[in-house]
């Protein structure tokens, strides 16, 4: 059964880059896109970008200055960077696997990382 | 950015009653990129519904969703005490977005 496990620091500062990595065991990893989606209790869920397994990405554009994902196909990894974080960062971060081309859906996801930010 | 709006926020029911959940769009939305998602406290987001209205691998039967355009409905009609949950509407255009919830809880 394909799971999704991810990992990464889950206190940072102000200004500080968020990293995160989330592995895909089990099935292909490259007849999908790859997504992280973070939800706080502000916002609600928001999508933060995807990518595939030609390294093409699509980034919110509200965090388009700020976000790097990448992916390494030979590890079934693929990560997420954000940099300049602040308070307003702080969420429960997912990846999550986006099932396409007829449909477009989330349809396997990590069990998620809190990340908090404070100085 | 397509917003979506869920109603209502809560919903109180009770065990065996029909729910009827709303997902409005602020333009229209190709029924191929709509699902429904659950969500119990403490958990990831489950996969329901995707285009619309294909239920998702081992999802039971009494989930239905329908709609197209700007209004997107779920119907669950027999709640079951493990339905009570947060049920989210998510499209996937250009910029994915999810409504902000609809909170099912139990009467």
């Amino acid at each position: 059964q394909v799971q999704l496990q991810q990992w990464g620091a889950g206190l940072l500062k102000p200004s500080e880059t968020l990293s995160l990595t989330c592995a895909a065991s089990g099935g292909s990893f490259r007849n999908y896109y790859w997504s992280w989606i973070r939800q706080s209790p502000g916002k609600g869920l928001e999508w933060l970008g995807d990518i595939n397994h030609s390294g093409v990405t699509t980034y919110n554009p509200s965090l388009q200055s700020r976000i790097t994902i990448s992916i390494d196909v030979s590890k079934n990894h693929f990560s997420l960077q954000l940099t300049s974080v602040t308070a307003a960062d702080t969420a429960l971060y997912f990846c999550a696997r986006v099932s396409h081309p007829e449909s477009w859906y989330f349809d396997l996801w990590g069990r998620g990382t809190l990340v908090t930010v404070s100085s | 950015e397509i917003v979506l709006t869920q109603s209502p926020g809560t919903l109180s029911l009770s065990p065996g009653e029909r729910a009827t959940l709303s997902c409005r769009a602020s333009q229209s939305v190709f029924s191929r990129y709509l699902g429904w998602y659950q969500q119990i406290p403490g958990q990831a987001p489950r996969l329901l519904i995707y285009g619309a209205s294909t239920r998702a691998t081992d999802i039971p039967d009494r989930f239905n969703g329908s709609g197209s355009g700007t209004d997107f409905t779920l119907t669950i009609s027999r709640l079951e005490p493990e339905d009570f949950a947060v049920y989210y509407c998510q499209q996937y255009g250009s910029s994915p977005s999810f409504g902000q919830g609809t909170k099912l809880e139990i009467k």
